[in-house]
């Protein structure tokens, strides 16, 4: 399938080394985020959420952590595989014009992570 | 999460045609969103499609280049009308709410991958 990576930034890293990859988002209200994986050729998968009532969340082999001083986003993935190798991107919820928010998303512009066997 | 399924998958068209996209899920949700993603970009969101009603499009999305229809809980379809080579892009459909699920989560399709000439 096509690469949706072409334009994007990269992050390359070893087979077995720890990956961090950032994200900085636009509004001090957001309240939700998201970290998607998209393959080339597929549809973004969900990763894992946080809210922003919490600066850390961990799942499966993945770790979110949030900074609202700084508005600032990472997801780590320990122990990086080749099957990890996707463009990532982070989403916050979009707010109405009247300060509500919405369920919509704000997608950030996706890394591409190249993992090197 | 929702199994999504979207028809067609790819398509090459003409220059001036339309071509009508579904998205399909396998359970009722609450939500279902439409997005662009252009070669290399992330994603950028075309409108909501809401149940029995019009879709709610972001701005620089227009009704009558996007018309979108929304006849149940398990199914949209958006038309991309009178396309030319700017229109091609991949297509998505993502899914939200429902019964035990998150409201804020989004699930995505796979995509249609459409390329005007």
């Amino acid at each position: 399938g096509e690469s949706v990576g072409l334009h994007l930034p990269t992050l390359s890293v070893q087979e077995g080394d720890n990956s961090i990859i950032n994200c900085a988002y636009s509004n001090s209200a957001s309240d939700y985020f998201i970290w998607y994986k998209q393959e080339s050729g597929k549809g973004p998968q969900f990763i894992i959420d946080i809210r922003s009532n919490m600066d850390k969340r961990q799942g499966q082999r993945v770790t979110v952590l949030l900074n609202k001083t700084v508005k600032h986003l990472s997801l780590q993935i320990a122990a990086t595989q080749p099957g990890d190798s996707a463009v990532y991107f982070c989403a916050e919820n979009a707010f109405w014009g009247d300060g509500g928010a919405t369920n919509k998303l704000i997608f950030g512009t996706g890394t591409l992570l190249a993992v090197q066997p | 999460s929702a199994v999504i399924s979207q028809k067609p998958s790819r398509d090459i068209c003409q220059r001036g045609t339309s071509l009508t996209i579904q998205c399909q899920v396998d359970s009722q949700v609450t939500m279902m969103f439409w997005y662009r993603q252009q070669p290399g970009q992330s994603l950028t969101l075309i409108a909501t499609a809401n149940q029995g009603s019009e879709a709610t499009y972001e701005s620089g999305f227009v009704i009558d280049k996007f018309p979108i229809s929304r006849p149940n809980l398990t199914f949209s379809t958006l038309t991309v009308s009178n396309m030319s080579p700017e229109d091609s892009s991949i297509y998505l459909c993502s899914v939200g709410g429902g019964s035990g699920r998150n409201y804020n989560e989004q699930f995505f399709g796979p995509g249609a991958r459409l390329t005007v000439l």
